[in-house]
């Protein structure tokens, strides 16, 4: 597709649920990335790849999240346990090849509330 | 300190206004400057990226970037209501393959009719 999709559009778990998050990237893209937007619209970096491979995990809490780009399927972001800090916006973005340092194009995100 | 900062608004002005929107970084290392735009609700909008340092131009919109000072600038000539949003600045380095993007916290602009 022409845009990055990402489903659902909201979430609602209780504390120590777990939560499945869902990002097609554009076709033809290579990279995808993982971003939690918090309030105050702090971006805050998660993991990235390069196909299905993990290019960049640093931002990642290992502990409780996790995140896989198989072939021919979704790309998909897991958080166990949620917790009341989880609470965020997720977007996931994709990046053609070679371009990833300067054209990342956003899904519409996932809106993820924990209670 | 934030590697960038942005003031975060919000910025008020009148159709026709010509607006600018800044951000300050810390990281040298920075080469790719990204702006986005972002609606209520919804994801950022590429807008333009820039380079190491000058300027590009995109219909009504410019963006400059001064690496000597860490400054880089939005510039949206002829403002619309329709140029309501969340402006987002964003950068990222180049080095051992590292492509993140770091935020600005956003500005939010409303143009009023």
């Amino acid at each position: 597709g022409e845009e990055v999709a990402q489903t659902p559009k909201h979430l609602v778990r209780g504390e120590g649920q777990k939560a499945k998050l869902y990002c097609a990237p554009i076709k033809g893209h290579s990279y995808v990335f993982w971003y939690q937007q918090v309030l105050k619209n702090e971006f805050k970096f998660l993991i990235s790849f390069q196909n299905e491979n993990v290019f960049d995990e640093t931002g990642m809490p290992k502990e409780r999240f996790s995140a896989k780009c198989l072939p021919n399927s979704p790309c998909s972001l897991e958080i166990q346990a949620t917790k009341l800090e989880d609470s965020a916006v997720y977007f996931c973005a994709s990046s053609p090849p070679g371009r990833a340092d300067y054209e990342q194009y956003f899904g519409p995100g996932t809106r993820l509330t924990v209670t | 300190q934030k590697e960038v900062e942005q003031d975060p608004g919000p910025l008020s002005v009148p159709e026709g206004a010509i607006v600018s929107l800044n951000c300050t970084y810390s990281n040298s290392a920075f080469q790719y400057f990204m702006w986005y735009r972002q609606y209520s609700r919804k994801g950022p909008e590429l807008l333009m990226y820039t380079y190491s340092s000058g300027n590009k131009e995109d219909g009504r919109f410019t963006a400059q970037v001064d690496k000597s000072s860490k400054y880089i600038s939005l510039f949206i000539r002829d403002s619309q209501p329709s140029d309501s949003a969340t402006y987002l600045c964003a950068m990222s380095a180049r080095s051992g393959g590292y492509n993140k993007l770091i935020f600005g916290a956003g500005t939010r602009l409303a143009v009023h009719p």
